[in-house]
C-alpha cells in the first residue's frame, strides 16, 4: 500500500519551454502533497505544499510565478515548471500524505534536463 | 532558521554496526524521521519517532532526545546494500518534512 507514481520520470526539454510533471497516489486519497527538488549530492529542498482544492503554499525563495502547482483531486497534483531554464535541471519528487503523523510516501522523481 | 545537522559521509565493515547522529533546530517540530535513498532513487522511509527513545525496526532502530534536539539512527549486522545516503529530517506543523544534508554510508566487504 500507499504507492506514489510520477511521470514522467525522464525529460529533456528546450530552454523556454514548459514542462507538466504529475504525481499521484495510486492506492490511497492524499490530502496534502509535497514537492520537492533535489539537486546532485545535495538534499532534498522543500518546495511547496500542496492542498487539494486550494492554492499551494510556497517555501520562501520559491517563485510560484514558474514552478505552477494544481492539486485538482485526491490522487493527483502537478507540478509544472515554467519557462525552463539550465539552471531548473533538477530531480524533482513528490511526496503524499495519508495522514498518518511522521510519514510522507515519496515518488520515484522525476529527472529534469533543460537544454 | 530551521537546520538539521548530520555528518556527511560514514564507512563501515559488513556486519559492524553504525550510529548515525542528527541534531536538530526548528520550529514546529512534531518528530523525527528518518528516510534512505540510493544513488538515482527516491526517498524510502525507515522510521520516526515523535516521543522520546527508541524505535526498533528489523536491524534499524532509531532514537530522540527532545530536551537534547538530537537524535539517531542505529544500522546494525550492516550489508552492501544498506550503502546509501540517510536522512534525517523534522516533521513538523502542517506535516512538513525538513531535510538534513544527508549522510553517505558505505559499507566495505
Amino acid at each position: 500500500g500507499a504507492v506514489v507514481s510520477q511521470h514522467p520520470s525522464w525529460v529533456i526539454c528546450k530552454s523556454g519551454t514548459s514542462v507538466k510533471i504529475e504525481c499521484r497516489s495510486l492506492d490511497f486519497q492524499a490530502t496534502t502533497m509535497f514537492w520537492y527538488r533535489q539537486f546532485p549530492k545535495q538534499s532534498l529542498m522543500l518546495m511547496a505544499t500542496s492542498n487539494e482544492g486550494s492554492k499551494a503554499t510556497y517555501e520562501q525563495g520559491v517563485e510560484k510565478d514558474k514552478f505552477l502547482i494544481n492539486h485538482a483531486s485526491l490522487t493527483l497534483s502537478t507540478l509544472t515548471v515554467t519557462s525552463a531554464h539550465p539552471e531548473d535541471s533538477s530531480f524533482y519528487i513528490c511526496s503524499a500524505s495519508t495522514g498518518t503523523v511522521g510519514t510522507q510516501y515519496f515518488g520515484p522523481g522525476t529527472r529534469l534536463l533543460v537544454l | 532558521g530551521q537546520s538539521l545537522e548530520q555528518p556527511s559521509e560514514v564507512t563501515a565493515v559488513e556486519g559492524a554496526i553504525v550510529q548515525i547522529n542528527c541534531t536538530y533546530q526548528t520550529s514546529g517540530f512534531y518528530g523525527l524521521s528518518w528516510y534512505q535513498q540510493h544513488d538515482g532513487g527516491a526517498p524510502t522511509f525507515l522510521s520516526y519517532n515523535g516521543l522520546d527513545g527508541l524505535e526498533e525496526t528489523g536491524r534499524f532502530s532509531s532514537f530522540l532526545s527532545r530536551s537534547d534536539s538530537y537524535g539517531y539512527l542505529l544500522l546494525q549486522e550492516l550489508q552492501m546494500k544498506d550503502s546509501a545516503s540517510y536522512f534525517c529530517a523534522s516533521f513538523n506543523q502542517g506535516g512538513k518534512l525538513i531535510f538534513g544534508q544527508g549522510t553517505e554510508l558505505s559499507v566495505k566487504p
